[in-house]
């Protein structure tokens, strides 16, 4: 079984779109998170949610809304699409959101701008 | 703000010989430092971490960190470098964020080559 799983793993849309990533983890962590890796595969955290509640929030454009509908659930909502957007998003989870625990990261969905 | 740095985009090695993938940090107070490996196309995976306790940390696929405080670096090695190791380390650092919770800063990621 996938400990964390996204879908959709490839997305290529037209600029202005309005478009979802889903993503799940089975591991029973309390803990999420969002990350971008740009082309230069720069990584950045952009959101966490700890039991459903936002903890972490970035300097993230607000056309991007993550919602958490239970602990094992984390989407990414991403409105008007812009080029820039193009990026590979990762979700995450950790058992908790205590700083040593790893986080175990699911395969990346490539999103793509036209 | 923590930070760490990955001084070397990219390493080549023979198969069989060590490695090494170096990484400095630069944090106020005690660090918490994380290696994850990516391998292509894939999510990044966890390796290793210090938290606390003895400077040699083991971890998986025969990677061990050394931890320096004196020279604040964090480098990552192998005794014997497998084609398989080739891959994309970011070492990591925790920090604070403005909301008061952990995060990870990650490094720039150093592309390892190993060579049959």
């Amino acid at each position: 079984d996938t400990a964390v799983s996204q879908t959709p793993k490839y997305l290529v849309t037209q600029m202005g779109n309005d478009k979802s990533i889903k993503c799940e983890q089975n591991l029973g962590h309390d803990t999420m998170y969002w990350y971008k890796q740009d082309s230069k595969k720069f990584l950045k955290i952009m959101f966490s949610y700890n039991n459903k509640e936002l903890i972490i929030n970035e300097t993230v454009p607000n056309r991007f809304s993550p919602k958490s509908p239970d602990k094992a659930h984390l989407n990414l909502h991403i409105n008007s699409l812009e080029l820039g957007d193009s990026a590979v998003y990762f979700c995450a989870s950790s058992q908790d959101a205590s700083s040593y625990n790893e986080q175990f990261f699911g395969p990346g969905t490539r999103l793509t701008v036209l | 703000a923590q930070s760490v740095a990955q001084p070397e985009d990219q390493v080549n090695v023979a198969e069989g010989n060590p490695l090494t993938v170096k990484c400095t940090y630069s944090v106020s107070g005690n660090p918490y430092l994380f290696w994850y490996v990516q391998y292509p196309n894939r999510g990044l995976q966890f390796l290793l971490k210090y938290i606390t306790g003895d400077n040699l940390v083991k971890g998986s696929y025969g990677f061990e960190a050394e931890f320096n405080k004196s020279q604040t670096s964090f480098h990552l090695k192998k005794p014997s470098a497998l084609v398989s190791d080739s891959a994309l380390y970011f070492c990591a650092v925790r920090d604070l964020g403005r909301d008061s919770s952990y995060k990870l800063i990650f490094g720039s990621g150093t592309r390892l080559l190993v060579r049959p």
